[in-house]
């Protein structure tokens, strides 16, 4: 199994919308409905923001939203705000796979 | 509230061995699998290894299979990693992480802090 392929950054202002990609393959992220994403502050340990492609743990504002299409799945983070700055990591087949992360950077 | 505190790490020369370990408090730990992840100084997140609640299914990834060896022990709420043979690509933060969800959908809501392993001469 190889990595999953994410842009290394992405950019918006605050208010506005911001769309990371995670594309895997028919054996992982288009297999099977469970994609997470995960969101980590620099020298902070992960945190996962949204679990089988689109479900959100209690107290993950819903500005965080996922969805999947094929093999490609994507985490859309809505209403930009300056916390949201951070580096996001998309994961899929059990955990095992993690993409390679996208810096998300709030203009 | 879910605690998990690694330690454990530290600096060590290359071929040596560490052990590390994670104290688990605020959920029965006997009812999860846990894993173990690692970061590479700016690096991104790479799976480790798993253990099943009872301790009798475990997986590894490629990179660590025959060198690192997970274990746990429940009546401690404890989970450990022993690496032995250890390489300059370890050198890594390593996280210790509670599974949920099951099988493919497996996935990690609770995170330690992480400890830092440096292998270096």
């Amino acid at each position: 199994q190889s990595a999953l392929t994410q842009p290394p950054s992405a950019s918006g202002s605050p208010g506005q919308s911001v769309t990371i990609s995670c594309t895997g393959t028919s054996s992982d992220v288009g297999g099977y409905n469970y994609v997470s994403w995960y969101q980590q502050h620099p020298g902070k340990a992960p945190k996962l923001m949204i679990y089988e492609v689109s479900k959100r743990p209690s107290g993950v504002p819903d500005r965080f939203s996922g969805s999947k299409s094929g093999n490609t799945a994507s985490l859309t983070v809505s209403g930009l705000q300056a916390e949201d700055e951070a580096d996001y990591y998309c994961s899929s087949y059990a955990g095992i796979l993690f993409g390679g992360g996208t810096k998300l950077t709030v203009l | 509230q879910v605690q998990l505190v690694e330690s454990g790490g530290g600096l060590v020369k290359p071929g040596g061995s560490l052990r590390l370990s994670c104290a688990a408090s605020g959920f029965t730990f006997s009812d999860y699998y846990m894993s173990w992840i690692r970061q590479a100084p700016g690096k991104g997140l790479e799976w480790v290894s798993y253990i099943s609640s009872s301790g009798s299914t475990i997986y590894y990834a490629d990179s660590v299979k025959g060198r690192f060896t997970i274990s746990r022990d429940n009546a401690k709420n404890s989970l450990y990693l022993q690496m032995n043979s250890l390489r300059a690509e370890d050198t890594a933060v390593y996280y210790c992480a509670r599974v949920d969800g099951a099988a493919a959908g497996r996935h990690f809501q609770h995170w330690g802090q992480g400890t830092l392993v440096t292998v270096s001469s």
